[in-house]
């Protein structure tokens, strides 16, 4: 089945740098990859989304770029701010199903 | 409007008992979920229903049932409950069944066994 690993667990910048979390998938038959965002207390809330005919999308400040050959996928934000500060996990599809990745807790200092 | 609630969102009991979680969305999809999520944040599909009935059954132990008496709603019944069912658990609901679907994810409820 499908594994999907997430780097790094834990990520600090300072408010205004870029912070980029990367992702690996198994399964070559996967084609849909979001990425979701965690408040403290809260459910996961989609942020953005790739499908496997898509090299890269971009949403204002968050962007993600899919590599399929490698299967790789990133996460990408620019301008931080303290808002963004949250856990934010990687998923791939699987048969049926969505698989996380572990979650990388990104700290955003002022 | 809420799209996907949980009640309750928090769950202290003792081992042994039998606890009840409901999750009610009010998007109109046609699939459910229930995820478990641990102590290190790992987050994992339980089950999935879809039209009222189950598609997805992980590898999860029998004392866990769901239940889906419609499309809008997916509760999830524990039975004999142990330390190691504590967490959260999350609804979620998407649209179509399958994996490529955004999925919205209720708030949660926290379930703690001492």
């Amino acid at each position: 089945g499908e594994n999907v690993e997430q780097h790094p667990s834990t990520l600090s910048v300072q408010e205004g740098d870029s912070a980029v979390i990367k992702c690996t998938y198994s399964d070559s038959a996967s084609n849909y990859f979001p990425w979701y965002k965690q408040e403290l207390g809260k459910g996961p809330q989609l942020i953005i989304d790739i499908r496997s005919n898509v090299g890269e999308k971009k949403d204002q400040r968050i962007a993600v770029t899919l590599n399929k050959t490698a299967k790789h996928f990133s996460l990408h934000i620019t301008e931080t701010q303290p808002e963004d500060s949250a856990v934010y996990f990687c998923a791939a599809t699987g048969f049926q199903k969505l698989v996380f990745g572990t979650g990388t807790r990104l700290l955003v200092s002022p | 409007d809420t799209a996907v609630s949980q009640t309750p969102k928090y769950l202290v009991t003792q081992m042994g008992n039998d606890k009840s979680i409901k999750c009610e969305q009010n998007l109109g999809h046609d699939t459910m979920y229930w995820y478990k999520q641990d102590s290190k944040k790992f987050l994992k599909i339980m089950f999935s229903y879809n039209n009222k009935e189950l598609i997805i059954n992980e590898t999860v132990p029998n004392r866990f049932s769901p239940k889906s008496p419609d499309k809008a709603h997916l509760n999830l019944h524990i039975n004999s409950l142990e330390l190691g069912d504590s967490a959260v658990y999350f609804c979620a609901s998407s649209q179509v069944a399958g994996a490529g679907d955004t999925q919205y994810f209720g708030p949660g409820t926290r379930l703690t066994v001492l």
